[in-house]
């Protein structure tokens, strides 16, 4: 499958706490995005970061990328309650004689109060 | 801008019926696309549209599924006929011509289909 993979599946943390969550995937990608779904949504775009970045920040939101090890991370800083949500991160490769976006499998993030 | 607009919310249909779901993007972007999402396979995206016209559609699943983008603000996605493994949400996204597909996607609320 060329869709990411993230880790963990799931995770449950206080509020407070940072939240830590990966993405590794396969080919190479022009860009990565990191997607934020609230149960029974749709995705919200949250940060993108380009191939030739390492490390990008949005308030609360850290994004690192890895290309030599094909490999992304998000980490959420003092969680609230309301970062409870699926998170995804999106490849931007080419593939199959077209750009697109190669979504992963999601982490599910609990944060409770 | 009200964003991404689907329709219905929620169907639900007898295996064999036709469905169709419906799709307004956001006003002046030129990209639309339809994904799916299940348990199983996550999200999927089926097809896209470049200023109307479909660009990359393998991943249709099979000939029941077709799209559509007769102009710039409306596209349906129909199922004919159904089948129970049709069940999934189903998402329109839109995003700029200066985003293309690259950058930021603007999702819809999706449409959960059961097929009984």
């Amino acid at each position: 499958s060329q869709q990411g993979e993230e880790d963990p599946q799931a995770l449950s943390i206080q509020e407070g706490e940072n939240a830590t969550m990966n993405c590794s995937y396969k080919t190479s990608i022009n860009n990565l995005q990191w997607y934020r779904q609230n149960s029974g949504r749709g995705l919200v775009h949250l940060i993108l970061i380009r191939s030739n970045e390492r490390e990008k920040h949005s308030g609360r939101l850290r994004v690192t990328l890895d290309t030599s090890k094909k490999s992304s991370s998000l980490l959420i800083t003092a969680s609230r309650a309301a970062d409870t949500a699926s998170y995804f991160c999106a490849g931007h490769m080419f593939s199959g004689g077209y750009n697109k976006l190669i979504f992963g499998a999601g982490t599910r993030l609990a944060v409770h109060p | 801008d009200a964003g991404v607009i689907q329709s219905p919310r929620h169907e639900v249909t007898e295996m064999g019926q036709e469905v169709t779901l419906r799709c307004k993007p956001i006003s002046g972007h030129d990209y639309l696309f339809w994904y799916r999402q299940t348990m199983m396979r996550g999200l999927e995206l089926l097809i896209y549209f470049n200023n109307n016209v479909p660009i990359d559609d393998s991943g249709m699943p099979e000939d029941r599924f077709s799209a559509k983008m007769p102009n710039a603000s409306f596209s349906t996605l129909k199922i004919q006929p159904s089948e129970p493994r049709d069940s999934a949400v189903y998402f329109c996204a839109s995003s700029h011509r200066l985003a293309g597909v690259s950058d930021e996607q603007y999702f819809g609320p999706g449409t959960r289909l059961t097929v009984t």
